[in-house]
């Protein structure tokens, strides 16, 4: 079966970090980009970042730009984004989604793993 | 940046009825543009890529078009399990995939 699993999510303080991560199985992992997508309580959905199949290649949103950090372990079949200098609006279920295809959509998508920073 | 917007934010409908929901982009995405859908308490789930591309195993009554700027999907046969939020996502700008802020399918 396909699946994504993330965890790593929790409660923290402005300010601290988390790692996330996310674990697939079922495809060829190392043959897929990959995405972080987020979404705060009760709002739509946040692209976070993006990373190629060899890490090549790694965009974020500007919104976590200089403070997230996404990497691949393609031996391990996971995916992992480091969150840093935590904010109130980083609060949100943060999910792990395959890339496929040539117009980049997202077809498998993992269960989320929720963040909430909080004093 | 490229910003989505969507029309209408929400809607209600009836079983049965025919449902079109709006996404137009700042700027030319030529069909650069895929839908999901989402319900509550779960993962997205990707519809339609390349704008009327159907992925594998969502029913036909779902379709897509469009190109450009302006874009639309359209549930033909509106089912009890298609009561959600559907969120457009632009993906011709590589350095910033954006999402459109939703319509929500209401009974």
């Amino acid at each position: 079966e396909v699946q994504l699993v993330e965890s790593g999510g929790g409660l923290v303080k402005p300010g601290e970090s988390l790692r996330l991560s996310c674990a697939a199985s079922g495809f060829t992992f190392s043959s897929y980009n990959m995405n972080w997508v987020r979404q705060a309580p009760g709002r739509g959905l946040e692209w976070v970042s993006s990373i190629s199949t060899s890490s090549y290649y790694i965009f974020y949103a500007d919104s976590v730009k200089g403070r997230f950090t996404s990497s691949r372990d393609n031996t391990r079949n996971s995916l992992y984004l480091q969150l840093n200098s935590l904010r109130g609006e980083d609060t949100a279920v943060y999910y792990c989604a395959r890339v496929t295809g040539y117009y980049f959509g997202m077809d498998v998508w993992g269960q989320g793993t929720a963040v909430t920073v909080s004093s | 940046d490229i910003r989505l917007t969507q029309s209408p934010s929400s809607l209600s409908a009836s079983v049965g009825d025919r449902v079109s929901i709006t996404c137009r982009a700042s700027q030319s995405i030529s069909n650069y543009l895929n839908w999901y859908q989402q319900k509550p308490g779960k993962a997205p789930k990707l519809l339609i890529s390349a704008t009327s591309s159907l992925q594998s195993g969502v029913p036909s009554r779902f379709s897509g078009s469009g190109s450009g700027t302006d874009f639309t999907l359209t549930i033909s046969g509106l089912q009890p399990e298609d009561f959600a939020i559907y969120y457009c996502q632009q993906t011709y700008s590589t350095l910033l995939f954006t999402f459109g802020p939703g319509t929500k399918v209401e009974i």
